[in-house]
């Protein structure tokens, strides 16, 4: 079985400033992840994955987030928040399987709700 | 892109009645849909997983005969929560999962009163 941790439930920051928020997993098997982002009473939206190759994954928005094995993290960093970053954001793990679904079932972090001050 | 077109987006229902959400892949076929629900200030929890074709597969607590999922088709699933109670208000999200990876639905806020 798999899991998600993210570190914080809430992360706030002033705009301009580093974003960093943190995401730690367990996993059997080699994982996939995710970083979604969603605002109030919305679905999910995509921000990056990684699968396989390389670590550093780059994703919508300026956000960026990279794979390390080592310390089973996945942190999702922007290097100057904006406004319209404010959201909760959820880190996700998911295990590749065979078959016709490559995609498995998504497991979820709590989510961390990033707040950016002017 | 992907698009998961997810109905109605809000529902009000009396305690008692059932309500059907909907979701429908709109330009793939989406063989896989998952199905979650999320509770204000929470995380989305897996309730059932189903293949086009056949039973959904529910998560460990959940109410097969409650949360009643039919994906009949591969652009089509849908899930109906039958004799809904004040506890059953939540917010549903489904996701179309595939080769691709996953796209989810806009999410259907419950309200049981």
């Amino acid at each position: 079985a798999q899991s998600v941790t993210q570190l914080g439930s809430h992360v706030s920051v002033s705009e301009g400033a580093l974003v960093l928020l943190r995401c730690n997993y367990s996993s059997s098997v080699p994982p996939y992840l995710f970083w979604y982002v969603q605002y109030p009473n919305q679905g999910l939206q995509l921000l990056l994955k990684y699968t396989t190759g390389a670590t550093l994954v780059k994703g919508i928005n300026g956000f960026e987030a990279e794979f390390k094995k080592s310390e089973t993290s996945f942190h999702l960093t922007k290097p100057s928040a904006h406004m319209s970053d404010a959201a909760e954001y959820f880190c996700a793990v998911s295990v590749p399987m065979g078959g016709g679904t490559s995609y498995g079932k998504l497991t979820f972090g709590q989510g961390t709700i990033l707040t950016v001050h002017p | 892109g992907a698009v998961v077109s997810q109905h109605p987006s809000r529902v009000i229902c009396k305690s008692g009645t059932s309500v059907k959400i909907e979701c429908r892949s709109l330009d793939f076929q989406a063989t896989t849909m998952f199905w979650y629900r999320q509770f204000p200030k929470q995380s989305l929890m897996l309730m059932a997983t189903s293949n086009e074709g056949s039973k959904a597969t529910y998560e460990q607590g959940v109410e097969k005969d409650k949360f009643l999922i039919n994906h009949a088709s591969l652009t089509l699933s849908t899930l109906t929560v039958t004799s809904a109670h004040p506890e059953d208000s939540s917010f549903y999200i489904c996701s179309a999962g595939g080769d691709y990876g996953y796209t989810f639905g806009s999410g259907t806020r419950l309200t049981v009163v």
